[in-house]
């Protein structure tokens, strides 16, 4: 067990909808990260949180969105749905940013999103 | 070009096997080399982590860095079905906060 929880587990939605994943990082992690994994295109990095803040981003779409709350829960919002958009959405956490981080991301379980 | 490059696959070997996975990267300022496993159905999970070039062994994984050709790998002595998943390299520079990831290569150790 990573420490990192992410909810739901499975989503099955229509397109055009607009669906909501949560993660919550492990205790003391500062940083988190989303990435989407299909079967053809590995790990895509989509964007990180630090803190509450954005720090980086990556191939996220437009209609795509996260946030980073207070109590460091992190949110990704994914709207106008679009069949290409069924995949595995994986949340990261680390301890630290930028050089500080000695690169250890501990990742949750996934959330698997299918649309029809 | 690709900043990461691995090879998908898959492999099998059979059980006791040495395995060997490779990467190749472009990015000179890659310093943070890690290994990651991934079960079918479960969230990458950290393996192997090294800083700049060198080894490191831990058990029966032992991961080398290659700086000057941009190459690391990661090798499993003794291999056990229980190894049987898909191995990501990843890396980063020493600035900057993104990760790179490989595709993963599908491995499956016959008993």
């Amino acid at each position: 067990d990573s420490g990192v929880t992410q909810t739901p587990k499975h989503l099955i939605t229509a397109t055009g909808q607009r669906v909501t994943l949560r993660c919550s990082p492990r205790s003391g992690d500062l940083s988190v990260y989303w990435y989407q994994q299909s079967l053809d295109q590995g790990l895509q990095f989509l964007i990180q949180y630090y803190n509450g803040e954005e720090r980086a981003k990556g191939n996220i779409l437009e209609r795509f969105s996260a946030q980073q709350f207070p109590d460091l829960h992190s949110e990704l919002n994914l709207s106008s749905l679009e069949l290409g958009d069924s995949a595995l959405y994986f949340c990261a956490s680390s301890v630290e940013s930028g050089a500080a981080n000695t690169g250890e991301l501990f990742f949750g379980e996934g959330s698997r999103l299918t649309v029809l | 070009q690709k900043e990461v490059e691995q090879d998908p696959g898959p492999l099998s070997v059979p059980e006791g096997a040495i395995v060997s996975l490779n990467c190749t990267y472009s990015n000179s300022a890659f310093q943070y080399f890690m290994w990651y496993r991934q079960y079918s159905r479960k969230g990458p999970e950290l393996l192997m982590y090294t800083y700049s070039s060198g080894n490191k062994e831990d058990g029966r994984f032992t991961a080398q860095v290659d700086k000057s050709s941009k190459y690391i790998s990661l090798f499993i002595r003794d291999s056990q079905p229980s190894d049987s998943a898909t191995y990501l390299c990843a890396m980063r520079a020493r600035a900057g906060n993104q990760f790179y990831f490989g595709t993963g290569t599908s491995l499956t150790v016959i008993p």
